[in-house]
């Protein structure tokens, strides 16, 4: 059972550019949540998405941010006209059910120049 | 304000020494409790978690937590550690009914060979 995918891996971007960041869960996993981890910090928790539903974003910024979870695909976090601050390690992580153990994909860093 | 605090934020120690990493949260309800570590250039993997039951769980790798309710602590314990425990090591912290996990800021664990 493949773990849960994130690509790209590493992300370079320049400022002003978008960055579009995928998170495919793990096999039989519906519910998916994004992370952000900057610098020297731990995990800070965005958004928690069913399929075609965003459930909780309260830890998303209110510009610039979107995510969604399609019927079909990946789930998409998507970042417009990126800022240096944006750069940080973005991680996903899926789980069968709500209060179910979430596990962790290998994380996206994204670098703006 | 629901918050998870991790006393160290780098440890040494040589091969064989017993590791203690100490852990607060502070949460209103039911917890919760989780470690995750970081190897060097991997993702974010599930060490051990507490959901309900025995307050002493063992998880992966020889390592086990203690959860102390009236402390509102989960520290991470391994007698013997290895060269291999090189890690960041993450407590975090999610209500039973709550989608967002809460993270520490981590500890980065270096072990002498």
């Amino acid at each position: 059972n493949a773990g849960v995918m994130q690509n790209p891996r590493h992300l370079v971007r320049r400022r002003g550019q978008e960055a579009r960041l995928r998170c495919s869960p793990m096999k039989g996993h519906s519910h998916v949540y994004w992370y952000r981890q900057l610098p020297e910090e731990g995990l800070k928790f965005m958004v928690y998405l069913q399929k075609e539903n965003i459930i909780d974003e309260s830890g998303m910024p209110k510009e610039r941010f979107s995510a969604e979870f399609p019927k079909e695909g990946p789930s998409i976090l998507r970042i417009q006209q990126v800022v240096r601050g944006d750069s940080a390690a973005y991680f996903c992580a899926s789980s069968p059910r709500l209060s179910e153990t979430q596990y962790f994909g290998p994380g996206t860093r994204l670098l703006v120049l | 304000a629901q918050s998870v605090s991790q006393h160290n934020h780098h440890v040494i120690l040589s091969e064989a020494a017993s590791l203690e990493l100490g852990c607060n949260y502070s949460y209103g309800g039911t917890v919760n409790l989780f470690w995750y570590v970081q190897y060097p250039g991997q993702h974010l993997q599930l060490l051990l978690k507490y959901f309900s039951g025995d307050p002493l769980v063992k998880g992966i790798k020889g390592f086990e937590a203690e959860f102390i309710k009236s402390k509102f602590s989960f520290n991470l314990r391994k007698p013997s550690v290895q060269w291999s425990d090189t890690a960041e090591y993450f407590c975090a912290v999610k209500g039973n009914r709550d989608d967002k996990i809460i993270f520490g800021k981590g500890t980065r664990l270096h072990i002498l060979p």
